[in-house]
């Protein structure tokens, strides 16, 4: 079946400019999860989704940063006023629930000039 | 909150060598720990991951070890070929929600 999809996968912007990043998780899967990954670098935990539970925003960098999901399908990451440092891949993971193993989408690069 | 610490954050050996990455966490309460491999431009996938009530699970020539004690758990690859070559990232949960990486292993099987 399909696995995680992300979009776009590449987004170059200015500084100071909105982006928005789009997560389509592999159907069926309650729990979404957005990851950042810095050139050479981890992956940095952002926000996690579970169902019709509050998310876990602990990870956000600063208010800049939001996200939504639609029920348990679709998720976006929304990134205001753009920085430079926020540039890197952007990296969304579904699984069946909390408990299960965690599927990674190709990544979105978001590149802030 | 967890930190995980990961070494080295390099490594080269030669084709059919053994390799191990080593990892430490800070939050006694994790007791999820999932290994990824990532190659270049690719996502990261899951190779094999261990839960806090085994010491060791080994899958071909794949194993990982916990020692909850000591707060450390390790990645052994025996018989290394060259497709092994890739970053390596572990990771801890507890409860198995968001997970905490490691900054990860570049290995590099040489021919």
């Amino acid at each position: 079946g399909a696995g995680v999809s992300q979009s776009p996968s590449n987004k170059v912007t200015e500084k100071g400019k909105d982006v928005e990043l789009r997560c389509d998780p592999i159907s069926g899967h309650t729990a979404l999860y957005w990851y950042r990954q810095s050139l050479g670098q981890g992956l940095e935990f952002l926000i996690y989704f579970q169902g019709n539970s509050a998310p876990d925003k602990s990870g956000l960098p600063s208010d800049r940063f939001s996200a939504e999901r639609t029920g348990e399908s679709v998720s976006t990451l929304t990134i205001q006023r753009t920085q430079q440092e926020d540039s890197a891949v952007y990296l969304c993971a579904s699984s069946w629930d909390r408990g299960s193993e965690q599927f990674f989408g190709p990544g979105t690069r978001l590149t802030v000039l | 909150g967890e930190n995980v610490e990961q070494h080295p954050s390099t490594l080269s050996v030669q084709e059919g060598d053994s390799a191990v990455i080593k990892c430490t966490y800070s939050d006694s309460a994790s007791n999820y720990f999932p290994w990824y491999k990532q190659e270049l431009g690719k996502r990261p996938q899951l190779i094999i991951d261990i839960r806090s009530n085994v010491g060791e699970k080994k899958d071909q020539r794949i194993a990982v070890t916990l020692n909850k004690t000591a707060k450390h758990f390790s990645l052994h690859i025996t018989e290394t070929q060259p497709e092994d070559s890739a970053v390596y990232f572990c990771a801890a949960s507890i409860n198995t929600g968001k997970l905490i990486f490691g900054q990860g292993t570049t290995l590099q099987v040489k021919p």
